[in-house]
């Protein structure tokens, strides 16, 4: 059975730089795509960007100029950094599996909340 | 890149039939077969409802259908069950390799 398990800090001053980690146990971590999804507080899904075992990235435009999502194949994980995070950048973040071919995202980590004080 | 566009909710008594819309344009929903539903329950990671339009993973209810017509997706939920009792959102391959989610709906049962 596959399982995504995250883990990060969960709080951060304003300009200072998010960083979580997702383990992947189980499954194969080759054949699929790995994405961040956000969720500020009452609000809904927003996607941040993937990564393919190439390394080769896609981000959301409207994040791309600070995100950063990156593998470590010898590990299975796969990390996300936002810089210069702001009470915007306030939501829960979730690591997920995507099939590859599709859009599919059917794994998901349990979520991390991260809070942002001014 | 704007969100796909959701009613912000919908209502059904136990028994009913209920239909989430999802719209979006000729450049994501209307491009392609790739649009995939998602539940969410309070406090709970997303679940994976319906993939590629109208596949339906294994585990998942027949009670949840999809479809779509032209730049609109849809999610059917038929006989609904309390449990049902949901965030619904739903997801599109977008242009330039991104994927777009709807603002979501709050589906209540009565």
């Amino acid at each position: 059975q596959v399982q995504l398990q995250q883990w990060g800090a969960g709080l951060l001053k304003a300009s200072e730089t998010l960083s979580l980690t997702c383990g992947v146990y189980g499954g194969s971590f080759s054949d699929h795509y790995w994405s961040w999804i956000r969720q500020p507080p009452g609000k809904g899904l927003e996607w941040i960007g993937e990564i393919k075992l190439s390394g080769s990235t896609n981000y959301n435009p409207s994040l791309k100029s600070r995100v950063t999502i990156s593998l470590d194949t010898s590990k299975n994980q796969v990390s996300l950094k936002l810089r210069t995070v702001t009470a915007a950048d306030t939501a829960v973040y979730y690591c997920a599996r995507r099939i590859r071919g599709v859009i599919t995202l059917d794994y998901w980590g349990q979520g991390t909340l991260v809070t942002v004080s001014s | 890149q704007s969100a796909l566009t959701q009613p912000a909710s919908v209502s059904g008594s136990p028994g009913q039939s209920i239909t989430i819309s999802c719209t979006g344009t000729s450049s994501d929903v209307g491009s392609y077969n790739l649009v995939s539903w998602y539940q969410q329950h309070p406090g709970k990671a997303p679940k994976l409802m319906i993939s590629e339009v109208t596949k339906r993973p294994s585990g998942v209810s027949n009670r949840f259908s999809g479809s779509k017509s032209d730049n609109t997706a849809s999610l059917t939920i038929s006989g609904l069950q309390a449990e049902d009792e949901a965030d619904y959102y739903c997801c599109s391959y977008a242009s330039s390799s991104t994927l777009i989610f709807g603002g979501g709906t709050k589906l209540t049962v009565l």
